[in-house]
């Protein structure tokens, strides 16, 4: 049961262009998401988060938006640069202490961005 | 340290042999996870440590697999009898605290068993 999920395997864009990844979660009980970044051989790492009661947070080229009623989510990236080539991960946590924090992931979307 | 690091980076065991992965968290971060990742595929959650406790090994997928964070730092994730399906990258991850959502990931050790 994939309660997080990013259908698009991959994206292909011109460097300077828009970045748009989206991300759709089933469990209504998720209460912050967060995007991952990945390069090979390298853990992921954090790169933007939006809490359940925003449906927007922006950091310099990144911006996530969360529309909860469709639970669905993106991570826009503007301008893309090649530098951004890397698999994607969007990640969601669950409200309420005993969750912890652990975070349920969705399978990726490899981004490549041509110079 | 600068970050969270582990060892192994790669491990090659051979079906039937016990391994173990060590993790390093960030210096005073309480929270510890463990997940696996298959290839081609997101992380998925194994354990929980809060400081030296296991709080949660809800995702562990069988008995051969066990873990534990004795001080309350370092964390040991051992695999008994290594099983062909055990192939993955193992990945560890720390946070501040619990309720702190941004949790900051190793390297990974990637594990493959032959």
């Amino acid at each position: 049961d994939q309660q997080v999920k990013q259908n698009s395997p991959s994206l292909s864009v011109q460097e300077g262009r828009i970045s748009i990844l989206n991300c759709d979660y089933t469990n209504s009980m998720f209460d912050y998401f967060l995007w991952y970044k990945k390069y090979p051989a390298e853990g992921p790492t954090f790169l933007i988060s939006i809490s359940s009661i925003k449906d927007k947070n922006e950091d310099g080229r990144f911006t996530v938006f969360l529309n909860k009623s469709a639970k669905h989510l993106s991570l826009h990236i503007v301008p893309s640069q090649p530098g951004d080539s890397a698999v994607y991960f969007c990640a969601a946590s669950l409200a309420g202490g005993t969750s912890y924090g652990k975070l349920t992931f969705g399978q990726g979307t490899i981004l490549t961005v041509h110079p | 340290g600068a970050g969270v690091s582990q060892s192994p980076r790669y491990k090659v065991a051979k079906r039937g042999q016990d391994v173990a992965l060590r993790c390093d968290p960030i210096s005073g971060h309480v929270s510890l996870f463990w997940y696996q990742q298959a290839l081609g595929q997101g992380p998925e959650f194994l354990t929980y440590f809060q400081n030296e406790a296991q709080l949660d090994k809800s995702g562990l997928p069988s008995d051969r697999f066990f873990a534990e964070r004795p001080e309350g730092s370092v964390s040991t994730l051992k695999i008994q009898r290594t099983q062909q399906e055990d192939s993955a990258v193992y990945l560890c991850a720390s946070s501040l605290a619990p309720g702190i959502y941004e949790q900051y990931f190793g390297p990974g050790t990637r594990l493959t068993v032959t």
